[in-house]
């Protein structure tokens, strides 16, 4: 069975800063790996899709990895604002049921003025 | 293109009642899914239909949870009677698949639920 850790489960750091979010999943053998940002009461927006066959993805100030053969991805969030303020959840498809999600519990960031 | 609709956006009930959610997938898309998500928890998946068929029901509660695709479009999920841990954001979402075979969920803004 799938298992999709996130660390650090909250972080704060001051606007401007660069930072990191980190993923680990147990089963190497999956499609892709997404990046979810979740707003207090909304729903899910992907930020970045990358694919199995892929090492990265960037998009603005964004940039994730993948590492498949040891289970890791990371987040890279440069020059953080406050508006970054966000949970953002890891998600990993399930290879028993097709592109079912595997989501990690998110690491809540807050970027201070 | 119009993005996943779910109604109603809240809902309070008390432990046993019945309870009903809709959603409404974006137009052309064959894959629907419903996740749960407890606070502090990331969503679970509780069904997937592929058009008006389920693909995968594991982990959904099938004493008290039901769900229905009628038509291979718009999904209701209901539960009864409710518990007071199924307080969640119930979460829908719907998918393609691009010429290149990857798949992309898009997600509605979800029905949170509050059960007293």
């Amino acid at each position: 069975k799938q298992e999709v850790t996130q660390i650090p489960a909250a972080l704060s750091v001051p606007e401007g800063e660069n930072l990191v979010l980190n993923c680990s999943f147990t089963d190497s053998a999956i499609y892709n790996l997404q990046w979810f940002r979740q707003d207090p009461g909304k729903g899910l927006t992907s930020l970045l899709l990358i694919q199995s066959s892929q090492r990265e993805q960037t998009s603005g100030r964004l940039n994730a990895s993948l590492d498949k053969s040891s289970g890791r991805s990371t987040l890279y969030i440069a020059a953080s604002q406050p508006g970054d303020s966000a949970t953002y959840l890891c998600a990993v498809p399930n290879s028993n049921s097709g592109y079912a999600l595997n989501f990690g519990k998110g690491t809540s960031l807050l970027v201070t003025p | 293109e119009a993005g996943v609709a779910q109604s109603p956006r809240y809902k309070i009930i008390e432990k046993r009642q019945s309870v009903a959610f809709w959603c409404n997938p974006i137009s052309g898309h064959a894959t629907l899914y419903w996740y749960q998500q407890i606070l502090g928890q990331g969503p679970k998946l509780l069904i997937q239909f592929q058009n008006n068929g389920v693909v995968d029901d594991s982990q959904l509660p099938k004493d008290r949870f039901s769900a229905e695709r009628l038509k291979g479009v718009d999904s209701t999920l209901k539960i009864q009677p409710a518990k007071l841990e199924d307080s969640a954001v119930y979460l829908c979402a719907s998918s393609r698949v691009d010429g290149g075979g990857a798949e992309t969920q898009y997600f509605g803004p979800g029905t949170r639920l509050l059960v007293l």
